[in-house]
């Protein structure tokens, strides 16, 4: 079945370093990508998607491209904040036709320490 | 706009209860989804719903647990003789009609069987 596998946590940054939090995933046809943050106490927020291969997509300076040919969707941020402290999930929608549930990954955790 | 509403946000049972959680929607909204966030683990699909209908159920327990979204008033997870093992964040996510549109996700209730 589809699956979805994220670099395992938790990681911990200082303000400004680069991040990256690898996912790839598996799956039949062409999937939807998304990542999604949780901070604490919350439920997830959609911070960015992608639908089709190469498509980049972008939010609040982060930064994800759909990769078809090592199926992978790696986040990235140039310079992070204490505030992007959360855990982050990476996610895919099936292609196939009928209910669009998501898989999601396991989640990794963020601490950015100022 | 209001989001996602789920109540209670934190729900204590002891083993052999019964656990109601409820889901409102984003107003017009008729789709509802709910998941199940294990401690350090990923999101789990457990069933999406629209109007009185269940959609697709394939990732609910096959014994104690039960959804519906009726014609009028929230969607309900209810969750028979609770066990231990039952203990998790239970996210609801709403979306419009129609494939292919975000799902929005309430805050959670968070369960906890003694």
């Amino acid at each position: 079945g589809d699956s979805v596998t994220q670099m395992e946590g938790p990681v911990t940054l200082s303000e400004e370093a680069f991040l990256t939090i690898n996912c790839t995933y598996t799956a039949t046809g062409y999937p939807s990508l998304f990542w999604y943050v949780q901070y604490p106490g919350e439920g997830l927020q959609l911070l960015l998607k992608a639908t089709k291969a190469d498509d980049k997509g972008s939010n609040k300076g982060f930064e994800a491209t759909y990769r078809k040919e090592t199926t992978s969707f790696h986040l990235e941020k140039g310079s992070v904040q204490v505030s992007d402290s959360a855990v982050y999930f990476c996610a895919l929608s099936p292609s196939s036709g009928g209910a669009q549930k998501l898989v999601f990954g396991q989640g990794t955790r963020l601490t950015i320490n100022p | 706009n209001a989001g996602v509403m789920q109540n209670p946000r934190h729900l204590v049972r002891r083993r052999g209860q019964e656990a109601r959680l409820r889901c409102s929607p984003m107003k017009g909204h008729s789709h509802v989804y709910w998941y199940r966030q294990l401690p350090e683990e990923g999101l789990k699909f457990m069933v999406y719903l629209q109007k009185e209908n269940i959609i697709d159920e394939s990732g609910m327990p096959k014994e104690r647990f039960s959804a519906e979204f009726p014609k009028e008033g929230p969607s309900i997870l209810r969750i028979q003789q609770v066990v231990r093992g039952d203990s998790a964040a239970y996210f609801c996510a709403s979306s419009l009609a129609g494939p292919n549109n975000e799902q929005f996700f309430g805050p959670g209730t968070r369960l906890t069987v003694l």
